[in-house]
Order: structure tokens, then C-alpha cells, then sequence
């Protein structure tokens, strides 16, 4: 266990309405990151973090922003959901060390309808 | 563009078997290699990092190896047990910087079934 939560687990929203993933963690690591599961995808990078307020693009990033205001937190949000943005979301962390080892959360199932 | 390719993408044998996973990539500038266990509507479980410099890693059943410069990975299970069953996913990340642009890039993964 990272210690590493996601909330909501589950949600259900409409088509053209904001919606916002939070990640948090208790042990202070620097790195964050955003990905998102689909069949014939596999995992792919959204944005990450390398500090507060510290921020870039992944590979699928258009749709979403990130928001870090605090170490613990890394937000996610996608300002206008869509029927493509229905997925599986997981945070990830990675601890300072030479290994660059990452662990995920467990994940938020968003179903945008 | 890196691409990390797993096949097959499932596969389904008797328990006791020993079993070789196989993972490939297309560009060696890797700095490690993670192995992962998904379980079906759960998070991804870290199984094994091999790093660059690295050719094997072990921990209990599992072993995993690196061959960089074919762009090669395999996690060998000893003596599977249905409790194996899972997801299994392989993953690289490219070359260290300092920017923590440091990107897992994933497989699809193998869907792996021990019958009892």
C-alpha cells in the first residue's frame, strides 16, 4: 500500500458537465501522475507533476487540466466530459529514489453518459 | 516513439505449470522495466523493476529478466496457481531527466487463467 487514495471510486455524469478527480497521498512524494485505462489501449499517460504547481502534458492530455496546489493532491479535471473520456482513471506515484519505481491508486470509474 | 508489445494477449493453462510472459520494446534506451498484476476491477500491483543495469530480478515465484539491446522482457511464474490469475502488464520508462518527464509506457497486457 502507497497510501495512496482516489475519490470518487465510481462516477456516473453527463455529457458537457465539469467533473473532478482527486488523488491524494500521505507520504509527500514529489512525482504524480494521471493515467487512463481502455480496452485496446492499455494505460496511457494524461499529465503528471513534479512538484506544487508544477505540471506538464502527457500523451492524451487534451479534455483534461491538472491542478496542484498542495503535495498530497493532484487534481484532474475535465472541463466539458464526453462519451470518449469514459474510462478508468488511475493516479500514480513515484518515491525519489534510483529505482523510479511507480504505484498506482485504485482507481476512479467514470462513465460519462 | 517507444512501443511496448505483449503477446499473446491471453492465455490459459492447467495449475503447476511454469510460465514465461513476454514483453517487447522498440527503443533499448530504457532506464527500468516494471512488471505489474491487475486484478479485475482493482489498481495495478508493482511485481518486479529491472533497471537498465540490471539483467534479472527475482522475488518468491516470480523471476524477470531484461535483454536491452534485443528489446526483450520475460516474467517467468514457477509452479502457477490459480490464485495467478490476473492481468499481467509490462511497462518502460525512458531515459532519466531531471524535469520528472520520466513516462511509463505501457503494454497492452496478457490475460492469464490457472485452472485448477
Amino acid at each position: 500500500d502507497a497510501g495512496i487514495t482516489q475519490s470518487p471510486r465510481h462516477k456516473v455524469t453527463e455529457t458537457g458537465t465539469p467533473v473532478t478527480l482527486r488523488c491524494h497521498q500521505t507520504e509527500n512524494h514529489r512525482y504524480m501522475y494521471w493515467y487512463r485505462q481502455d480496452p485496446g489501449h492499455g494505460l496511457r499517460l494524461i499529465h503528471y507533476s513534479y512538484g506544487v504547481k508544477d505540471t506538464d502534458k502527457g500523451e492524451v492530455s487534451d479534455g483534461y487540466s491538472v491542478s496542484r496546489s498542495k503535495t498530497e493532491d493532484f487534481l484532474l479535471t475535465l472541463e466539458s466530459a464526453t462519451s470518449s473520456q469514459t474510462s478508468v482513471y488511475f493516479c500514480a506515484i513515484r518515491p525519489l529514489s534510483i529505482r523510479s519505481e511507480q504505484y498506482f491508486g485504485p482507481g476512479t470509474r467514470l462513465t460519462v453518459t | 516513439k517507444q512501443e511496448v508489445t505483449q503477446i499473446p494477449a491471453a492465455l490459459s493453462v492447467p495449475e503447476g505449470e511454469n510460465l514465461v510472459l513476454n514483453c517487447s520494446f522498440t527503443d533499448s534506451a530504457i532506464y527500468n522495466l516494471q512488471w505489474f498484476r491487475q486484478d479485475p476491477g482493482k489498481g495495478l500491483t508493482s511485481l518486479l523493476l529491472i533497471q537498465s543495469s540490471q539483467r534479472e530480478q527475482t522475488s518468491g515465484r516470480l523471476n524477470a529478466s531484461l535483454d536491452k539491446s534485443s528489446g526483450r522482457s520475460t516474467l517467468y511464474i514457477a509452479a502457477s496457481q490459480p490464485g495467478d490469475s490476473a492481468t499481467y502488464l509490462c511497462a518502460v520508462m525512458a531515459g532519466h531527466t531531471q524535469g520528472g518527464s520520466e513516462k511509463l509506457v505501457f503494454g497492452k497486457g496478457m490475460k492469464l487463467t490457472v485452472n485448477p
